[in-house]
């Protein structure tokens, strides 16, 4: 049973260019989420996708946005590069149950690191 | 707004003493989970454990156990017995339970450092 899987594992970037990250959620999830985490930081969400549009979105300008696929995977598209998007992009995956107030546990991807200089 | 507060940075010990992680938290939510997560230098979190808004005992899984205390909004970690195996930074979480897969609000983590 795969896990999480993100791709590209490592990425260096130059400012203004533009990058695309990709995640496949554990076999049988639904709902894809992606997070920023900023070195010596926690991490940040950034949205979730269910159902191929966008759940919920955290406090991130339009510059980040997504897609989901029918097949569930996901990418994290990021436009406009600046210094300060190098961080740890992590996705976890999760099934999402209807008409329940249960939490449904997130899987975590091991993440891309992306460098901009 | 949902906030998470690891004071601790960064903890220090030598193998086999016992080390307590602690987290605060804010929320205006009846209803939430707390969680515990472990991140070693590969990146990947790894969950530790959960706990809902409504259960308040403390239990105790192997080494670890936890301190649920709603009256002061902590939610405490424990290790027993640390072992260099256990090196790494640990985030405590809060999600809204409101169905679904709700967001994690993360705590800034406590690094911790188990030495031989």
């Amino acid at each position: 049973d795969a896990g999480v899987t993100q791709s590209p594992t490592h990425l260096i970037k130059t400012r203004g260019q533009q990058v695309t990250l990709r995640c496949s959620p554990k076999s049988g999830h639904d709902t894809v989420s992606w997070y920023q985490q900023a070195l010596g930081q926690g991490p940040q969400f950034i949205f979730q996708y269910y159902e191929e549009e966008e759940r919920q979105r955290g406090n991130f300008p339009d510059r980040f946005s997504g897609h989901q696929f029918p097949n569930y995977s996901s990418e994290l598209n990021v436009n406009a590069l600046l210094l300060g998007d190098s961080a740890l992009y992590l996705c976890a995956s999760s099934l999402v149950r209807e008409l329940t107030q249960a939490y449904n546990e997130q899987f975590f991807g091991p993440g891309t690191r992306l460098t901009v200089l | 707004a949902q906030k998470v507060t690891q004071a601790q940075t960064e903890i220090s010990v030598v193998e086999k003493e016992d080390v307590t992680l602690d987290c605060v938290y804010e929320t205006r939510d009846t209803t939430y989970y707390l969680f515990w997560y472990k991140q070693p230098p590969s990146g990947e979190l790894v969950f530790l454990i959960r706990r809902n808004s409504f259960d308040e005992q403390n239990e105790i899984s192997g080494r670890y156990s936890w301190n649920f205390q709603k009256s002061t909004s902590s939610f405490n970690f424990t290790i027993t017995a640390s072992q260099v195996v256990d090196s790494a930074v640990y985030f405590c979480a809060l999600s809204l339970a409101q169905g679904g897969s709700e967001k994690l609000v993360f705590g800034k983590g406590t690094k911790l450092t188990v030495n031989p």
